[in-house]
């Protein structure tokens, strides 16, 4: 079936870095991919919209320069949080539809600042 | 506003229970309702209904939607351990997205 595939599953940083997490769709072209976030004993909350080949689409109240997105293959998306501070400290999922079928995850990626 | 709603938002069982989870939604232009269940990591898909009124079964897990009730339940008998979890739902809000919108979750807690 198809898999994407998310990396790190874990990550600590220190405040002030920056992160990059990477989603791959293994097995189909994505042309989209869907970045979430999800706090703590929450449901997942949609940051963005990555779209190949042009500007992601973020949802409300998400900050682009915080949050950058570059979906530049149609099997690779990146999200690197910027500058990190500990509030971004989250667990963060990708994925990715496949034609007329659920949406894939990735195995998502705990981000610890510290 | 397009939103899914998940109740109870919580619930404990001892093993053996059957449980029912309860979704509804308020989406335009419906397409399908899935349910996930979350253990610790990414959601694994477990159901996609698209037509009211046919059961989707799995094992122990079966559920069905209700367009007219704009709603879907996600039954679990004889519930074990291993069923702790966090189920999610989630409707694409518009036909020819993938962009889903997830509900509250129910997290389920199985004893012993």
């Amino acid at each position: 079936g198809a898999v994407v595939s998310q990396h790190p599953s874990r990550v600590i940083c220190k405040s002030g870095t920056s992160v990059k997490i990477e989603c791959r769709s293994l097995d189909f072209q994505a042309t989209t991919m869907f970045w979430y976030r999800q706090f703590p004993k929450q449901s997942l909350m949609l940051m963005a919209t990555s779209n190949e080949g042009s500007k992601a689409t973020y949802e409300q109240g998400v900050e682009k320069d915080k949050f950058l997105i570059n979906h530049a293959s149609l099997t690779l998306s990146t999200l690197t949080v910027t500058s990190a501070h500990p509030e971004d400290s989250s667990f963060y999922i990708c994925s990715a539809p496949n034609r007329n079928t659920e949406a894939f995850f990735g195995q998502g990626t705990r981000l610890t600042v510290v | 506003e397009d939103k899914v709603v998940q109740s109870p938002l919580s619930l404990v069982v001892h093993e053996g229970d059957t449980v029912t989870l309860n979704c509804s939604y308020e989406v335009t232009n419906f397409r399908s309702l899935l349910w996930y269940k979350q253990e610790k990591k990414a959601p694994t898909f477990l159901f996609m209904l698209t037509s009211s009124g046919i059961e989707k079964k799995s094992g122990r897990l079966s559920s069905i939607l209700d367009k007219k009730e704009l709603s879907s339940i996600l039954n679990i008998t004889a519930t074990q351990t291993g069923d702790s979890a966090i189920y999610l739902c989630a409707v694409p809000p518009t036909s020819g997205t993938y962009k889903y919108i997830f509900g509250t979750g129910t997290r389920l807690k199985v004893l012993a």
